[in-house]
């Protein structure tokens, strides 16, 4: 089945720094996506990333997909991007969609 | 603006007993997707539809069933709750341009 792998577990940053967020798949891509959830709990899309790389604001995501990896990269972070970054990817075949486990981020003031 | 909307937020159940969660959506999205989370955890993939009517296994769908009786609505059931099954639930739809809009989640505790 799908094999979703994020890296790191936990994060903690002081405000300011850069964060990398990693997430690996052992099957081939067919979409990836990225997720951002407050720490009350409710999910927020950030990026829909299949392949290449793509900005919004502070945060690029870039998906290689020969090398089954994709990335989130927080440029200057701030306190309220504390929460935890899911990425999800998509099965085109069953339209199965499978979480990693997360990556808990911390910025420190 | 998108939307999906679970009912109950919020439920404490006895052990052994019925629950049912519900999941209403207005995106118009054919896909609909039941998740739980535990603490400290990712989501995982309970039951899944992709029409009315039809319902798909997950990776974790054992204990569970899922109903679909029209695009709008997905429930997900719990004939006999256990304990093991406390967790937040969390419900989505995804639409042709994968993406999935998230329900504001239930937290369910089983006593």
């Amino acid at each position: 089945g799908q094999q979703v792998q994020q890296s790191p577990a936990s994060l903690v940053l002081q405000e300011g720094e850069n964060a990398e967020l990693q997430c690996n798949f052992s099957t081939s891509l067919n979409s990836m996506q990225w997720f951002y959830q407050r720490p009350g709990g409710s999910l927020v899309s950030l990026f829909y990333n299949p392949s290449g790389t793509k900005h919004s604001g502070r945060l690029t995501s870039t998906t290689v997909i020969k090398e089954r990896r994709s990335s989130l990269h927080i440029s200057s972070s701030q306190t309220t991007d504390s929460g935890t970054y899911l990425c999800a990817l998509v099965n085109y075949g069953n339209e199965k969609i499978t979480f990693g486990a997360g990556t808990k981020l911390t910025i420190k003031p | 603006e998108a939307a999906v909307t679970q009912s109950p937020r919020s439920k404490v159940a006895v052990t052994g007993g019925k629950v049912t969660l519900s999941c209403h959506q207005t995106n118009n999205h054919d896909y609909m997707y039941w998740y739980r989370q535990d603490t400290g955890h990712g989501l995982r993939l309970i039951h899944y539809s992709y029409v009315a009517d039809s319902t798909e296994k997950g990776d974790i769908p054992d204990g569970y069933k899922a109903s679909r009786p029209s695009q709008e609505n997905f429930s997900l059931i719990l004939e006999l709750a256990s304990l093991s099954q406390t967790a937040v639930y969390f419900c989505a739809s995804s639409g042709t341009v994968n993406t999935l809009y998230f329900g504001e989640g239930s937290r369910l505790i089983v006593v």
